[in-house]
C-alpha cells in the first residue's frame, strides 16, 4: 500500500513564504512521479495548479511554483495573499496509477 | 471553452450499482486522458480511475473489483460504473481531463453526490 504523506497543517502570514512538501512511502519522489499540485477551497471543486513537477496552467498565480526539495515534491508560495487560504493536495504517477496526499490545511493568519 | 459536467449521481441503496457520467465539451474528446476522483464528506481526495485515449483502464486496488471506467468518443461522455456499491462509496465524484505534454491534470468539472443509504 503506497502511501503519499503531506503536512497536516500549516500556518502563513500575508506577504509571507511557505512550502508544502509531498512524500512517498516508496522513496524519493522524483519528475518520474510528475507531481500534481492541486487547490480546493470549501465547497469548491479541486483546480490544478501544477502539473509535472513545475508547470504552472494559465490560471496558476505566479507566486505559486513547483519543484523537488530534499526527494520530495515541494509547492512553494511567494506573497502569500488571504485568498490563498485552502486546502492543497499534492498527485504522484506510479506508473499506470496515482495516489493523492492527504492534504495540506493552510491557514493565513 | 473545456466544459466537464458530471450527473447520474443521487441516492442509492447499499448493494446497488450506479453509472455516473461526465459530458466533455470545448476540446476533443477522444485526444485526452480522462480521469475519476472522489471525495467523501470531509475527507480528502481519492484517484479511483482513469481511461486512456485507446481506451486502456487503470484503477487503484481499492475499486478495481467494482468501479468500471468507459469512454463514448462519439457522445464526447465518460462514465463510471459503481457495483456493489458500500457506505464508504459516499461521496462527490469530480472527472478531470489528463494533460497531453507529460501525466497530469489540468481541467475539472464540479462533480456529482452519491449517497449510499442502508
Amino acid at each position: 500500500q503506497t502511501v503519499v504523506t503531506q503536512e497536516p497543517s500549516l500556518t502563513v502570514s500575508p506577504g509571507g513564504t511557505v512550502t508544502l512538501t509531498c512524500a512517498s512511502s516508496t522513496g524519493a519522489v522524483t519528475s518520474g512521479y510528475y507531481p500534481n499540485w492541486f487547490q480546493q477551497k470549501p465547497g469548491q471543486a479541486p483546480r490544478t495548479l501544477i502539473y509535472s513537477t513545475n508547470n504552472k496552467h494559465s490560471w496558476t498565480p505566479a507566486r505559486f511554483s513547483g519543484s523537488l526539495l530534499g526527494g520530495k515534491a515541494a509547492l512553494t508560495l511567494s506573497g502569500v495573499q488571504p485568498e490563498d487560504e485552502a486546502e492543497y493536495y499534492c498527485l504522484l504517477y506510479y506508473g499506470a496509477n496515482w495516489e493523492f496526499g492527504g492534504g495540506t490545511k493552510l491557514t493565513v493568519l | 471553452e473545456v466544459q466537464l459536467v458530471e450527473s447520474g449521481g443521487g441516492l442509492v441503496q447499499w448493494g446497488g450499482s450506479l453509472r455516473l457520467s461526465c459530458a466533455a465539451s470545448g476540446f476533443t474528446f477522444r485526444s485526452y486522458y480522462m480521469h475519476w476522483v472522489r471525495q467523501g464528506i470531509g475527507k480528502g481526495l481519492e484517484w479511483v480511475s482513469g481511461v486512456g485515449t485507446v481506451g486502456d483502464t487503470f484503477y487503484p486496488g481499492s475499486v478495481k473489483d467494482r468501479f468500471t471506467i468507459s469512454r463514448d468518443n462519439a457522445k464526447n461522455t465518460l462514465y463510471l460504473q459503481i457495483n456493489s456499491l458500500r457506505a464508504e462509496d459516499t461521496a462527490v465524484y469530480y472527472c478531470g481531463r489528463g494533460t497531453t505534454a507529460a501525466p497530469g491534470t489540468d481541467y475539472w468539472g464540479q462533480g456529482t453526490l452519491v449517497t449510499v443509504s442502508s
